[in-house]
């Protein structure tokens, strides 16, 4: 069974200060995506990032990266120079897509991000 | 152009009753969910359909159901509410399994 592990419930920085967000998962299957979302006081949910198994180059968007060990299951999320607008819930979510046909994901229980101005 | 749109965005009902929450998506998507966020921010898949199969979490009650009209909409009927039923209900589509879903801006449910 599917499973997904956000191990950090909350997290505070200073502005400017470096985040990182873990996130491990579980799956038997061996095609599987991987997903950032973020959900803003405002209540909506965003999209941050899709990666699939067999893709583990890190990426970088702007003050965003993202970290994916297939060795360690993790996806973890890291945050450079944090700033107030960053403060938020994000979700690390996974898709068995290839099994399922559809894009079902399994959500963390998600990492509450404060930053302190 | 709102991408997905939800009505109403707030819902306050009685126990007992039947409501309806409606979920329009324009990004051409051909697959629409359904989740449920709990109280304590858990996001819970509760449906998945596209024109050839509904995938339904086991976990959802059958008062619960999802119909959709056409691919663009996938609305969510739910019969004699009960108080646990209180949540945010979010609707998402994607292309199939092959892109990210995108949400709808939720749905906030409150029985009384």
């Amino acid at each position: 069974a599917q499973k997904v592990t956000q191990a950090q419930t909350e997290i505070s920085v200073v502005e400017k200060e470096d985040v990182t967000l873990d996130c491990v998962y579980e799956t038997r299957d061996t095609t599987y995506y991987l997903f950032w979302y973020k959900q803003p006081p405002s209540g909506e949910l965003v999209f941050l990032i899709r990666r699939n198994s067999f893709d583990e180059q890190n990426e970088i968007s702007g003050r965003y990266s993202w970290n994916f060990q297939k060795s360690t299951s993790s996806f973890n999320f890291t945050i450079t120079a944090s700033q107030v607008v960053d403060s938020a819930v994000y979700f690390c979510a996974l898709s068995e897509a290839e099994r399922t046909g559809a894009n079902n994901l399994f959500f963390g229980t998600g990492t509450r991000l404060t930053v302190i101005p | 152009d709102t991408a997905v749109s939800q009505t109403p965005k707030y819902l306050v009902t009685q126990m007992g009753n039947d409501k309806s929450i409606k979920c329009e998506q324009n990004l051409g998507h051909d697959t629409m969910y359904w989740y449920k966020q709990d109280s304590k921010k858990f996001l819970k898949i509760m449906f998945s359909y596209n024109n050839k199969e509904l995938i339904i979490n086991e976990t959802v009650p059958n008062r619960f159901s999802p119909k959709s009209p056409d691919k663009a909409h996938l609305n969510l009927h739910i019969n004699s509410l009960e108080l646990g039923d209180s949540a945010v209900y979010f609707c998402a589509s994607s292309f199939r399994g092959n892109t990210e879903a995108f949400f709808g801006q939720g749905t906030r449910l409150t029985v009384v």
